[in-house]
């Protein structure tokens, strides 16, 4: 079973609807769970934390349900911009401390809005 | 955003060549990573360095080779590599302690001929 997993898509959606993406985890003893977003060719770059009683920060809600280990990203009156792939990403703390230990990706949802 | 850097963006090198990636971090951080991401598959940790020490080596082979001279520096020393080694090469930073959120430089996109 892959540690973290999500739907490639792509999701083709229209500018201004509202789409919610789902990823699961495999280990409970993940920790920390992130969104981050990936434009082509570039970089990961953090979208959002996401915390157990749930976030939001504007057009975007996440929300983690650790009893059956997914999260999920919900983004309102999508824009144009919003196109890329989302990263579902988890982080489990290996070394006593809280020490450097690495995230692990899923493969990414690829959103494309269209006008 | 400029926090992480790394050169080159790009790199073609042949089997036979050898040759350093350069990352370096403007944030104050002391925990860095290089992550490698193919074609088609999630992006997969390598190398993991905290406090200059490195913590994790994620079973990477032995043509790939860390270094970590100080806080702000990382190098992936690269030495007869493999076409199938061609990926993007990312580099990430973030506090040891507190808030476990990592920030990537732009990556090296290396080709293998």
């Amino acid at each position: 079973r892959k540690e973290v997993e999500q739907d490639p898509g792509p999701f083709n959606v229209p500018e201004g609807a509202t789409v919610a993406f789902n990823c699961t985890y495999s280990n409970s003893a993940s920790q920390s769970f992130f969104w981050y977003r990936q434009d082509c060719r570039k970089e990961p770059k953090l979208l959002m934390s996401v915390y157990s009683s749930g976030n939001e920060d504007g057009r975007f809600t996440a929300q983690l349900n650790r009893a059956s280990q997914y999260i999920s990203l919900l983004i309102r009156d999508s824009k144009l911009s919003d196109s890329a792939t989302y990263l579902c990403v988890v982080n489990q703390v290996k070394y006593s401390g809280g020490g450097a230990d690495g995230l692990t990706f899923g493969k990414g949802t690829h959103l494309i809005i269209q006008p | 955003e400029t926090g992480v850097t790394q050169t080159p963006r790009h790199l073609v090198m042949g089997m036979t060549n050898k040759k350093s990636l350069k990352c370096e971090q403007h944030l104050g951080h002391n925990a860095m990573y290089w992550y490698k991401q193919s074609a088609k598959k999630p992006l997969e940790l390598m190398f993991v360095y905290s406090l200059e020490e490195r913590v994790e080596n994620n079973s990477v082979p032995s043509r790939f080779s860390p270094e970590c001279p100080n806080s702000s520096h990382l190098f992936l020393h690269l030495h007869t590599l493999q076409p199938e080694d061609s990926a993007l090469y990312l580099c990430a930073s973030r506090r040891d302690r507190g808030r476990p959120e990592q920030f990537f430089g732009p990556g090296t996109r290396l080709t293998v001929l």
